[in-house]
């Protein structure tokens, strides 16, 4: 069965910093992954997506994302955190007209 | 503005009192789906629809119903809520493709307990 595991309940990172929230995946065929961010109090916004081609992606608000076969992951990152990024996280995969969903990771970006 | 509603944002209510809530996109898209977002869980799926007067069951589909009579409009319906319902739900919507998945647009949520 298709799956997507986020290991990480959360994230602290200190402002300024890099950042990485991990994804990885179990899928047939081939993968078609998402991120997506959760301010409070609001729907799920899209920031990026890996289809196909280059294996790093670049997204919304400065986020990329790094599609690696091998590792069946697809890890989130910003070189640089902002505390406006603090927020619940979401990796996602599609399969047969549906999104799969990972448990989400919170972010908390400190001053 | 391109958008998706959902109306209420925050509802009360007590077991078996039927409610409906409701979904609407303003961007013509074809695809639309309910989720539930529970602590730890993440989003389930519950149904889904490809076009009009087409829909399918999600992976927690037991105690909900949907329509959809109307491209833009998809409504979640509890005939008889209970408190396992109590959650929040997102309804979602996008283009579809025979080769390449779209993005997804969601709704503010609906806050839903049931008591």
């Amino acid at each position: 069965a298709q799956s997507v595991a986020q290991p990480e309940d959360q994230v602290n990172v200190a402002e300024g910093n890099p950042l990485t929230v991990k994804c990885t995946y179990s899928v047939s065929g081939n993968p078609y992954l998402f991120w997506y961010v959760q301010y409070p109090n609001r729907g799920l916004q899209f920031l990026l997506k890996y289809i196909t081609g280059d294996n790093l992606v670049k997204g919304s608000y400065g986020f990329e994302a790094e599609f690696n076969k091998s590792q069946t992951s697809f890890h989130l990152k910003k070189p640089s955190a902002l505390v406006s990024d603090s927020a619940l996280y979401f990796c996602a995969s599609y399969n047969t007209d549906k999104l799969i969903f990972g448990t989400g990771t919170r972010l908390q970006v400190f001053p | 503005e391109a958008q998706v509603t959902q109306n209420p944002r925050y509802l009360i209510t007590v077991t078996g009192k039927k409610l409906t809530v409701t979904c609407s996109q303003n961007m013509n898209h074809e695809y639309m789906s309910w989720y539930r977002q529970d602590p730890g869980l993440g989003l389930r799926q519950i149904y889904y629809s490809m076009n009009v007067e087409v829909t399918d069951k999600g992976d927690v589909p037991e105690g909900y119903k949907v329509s959809r009579k109307e491209k833009r409009n998809f409504p979640l319906i509890l005939e008889s809520p209970s408190p396992n319902q109590t959650s929040l739900y997102f309804c979602a919507s996008s283009l579809t493709g025979t080769s390449r998945p779209y993005e997804q647009y969601f709704g503010p949520g609906t806050r839903l307990t049931v008591t």
